[in-house]
């Protein structure tokens, strides 16, 4: 059973537009962090969100914390080849271990 | 400074080998995990260790071993190697693991083929 869902999947567009990747779960998380992936690394860290109803903005990056605490959104401005990457999201439960989605593989075309 | 380092990047063999993936980080943290990822990129955690004791395992085979000699490092020992055992496996660290969602530091994973 997937606890957190993403989507899309698959996302490709041209730079400058505008896009939103979702994170679902039926689940409620204490936080929820969303990562960028790029081939042949490690997922790195692009922000947490603890409180429901959050929003936190990094650049051109705004991420959204459900009110229930259970989805979060990621929504990109502008999208420029440098956000192409796989985006995850991740929930914690408990202290010691995090679910992460299934995915969003972003490809932004110049 | 390389934060989390793993060893070796690339890692093929035959299956029933036994075969062992090391993992050390220089950040001083308490707290280590390892993670497998499958072709499809879904990212699952195995294990997690804080201050070198297990704390938890996600259902793994017991053919995986963990092993922390040290707060500083968290090796994998696989026994008796399958197919189904190859994907990208990342260790991890964070300071402490909290519920508020402490930084994750991922290593650069090591990618097994079993043929």
């Amino acid at each position: 059973t997937q606890l957190l869902e993403q989507s899309p999947q698959f996302l490709s567009i041209q730079e400058g537009e505008n896009l939103t990747v979702y994170c679902n779960s039926s689940s409620v998380f204490s936080s929820l962090q969303w990562y960028r992936q790029e081939p042949g690394e490690g997922p790195v860290l692009l922000v947490t969100v603890v409180t429901g109803g959050e929003v936190k903005k990094l650049k051109r990056l705004t991420f959204q914390f459900g009110d229930a605490r259970k989805d979060s959104s990621l929504h990109i401005t502008a999208a420029q080849p440098g956000d192409t990457g796989l985006y995850l999201c991740a929930g914690a439960r408990g202290t010691y271990k995090y679910i992460f989605g299934t995915g969003t593989r972003l490809k932004v075309l110049a | 400074d390389t934060a989390v380092s793993q060893t070796p990047k690339y890692l093929v063999t035959q299956m029933g080998n036994d075969k062992s993936i090391k993992c050390e980080q220089n950040l001083g943290h308490d707290t280590m995990y390892w993670y497998k990822q499958d072709s499809k990129k879904f990212l699952k955690i195995m294990f997690s260790y804080n201050n070198k004791e297990l704390i938890i395992n996600e259902t793994v085979p017991n053919r995986f071993s963990p092993k922390s000699p040290d707060k500083a490092h968290l090796n994998l020992h696989i026994n008796s190697l399958e197919l189904g055992d190859s994907a990208v496996y990342f260790c991890a660290s964070s300071q402490v693991a909290s519920g508020s969602g402490d930084t994750q530091y991922f290593g650069p994973g090591t990618r097994l083929t079993v043929l």
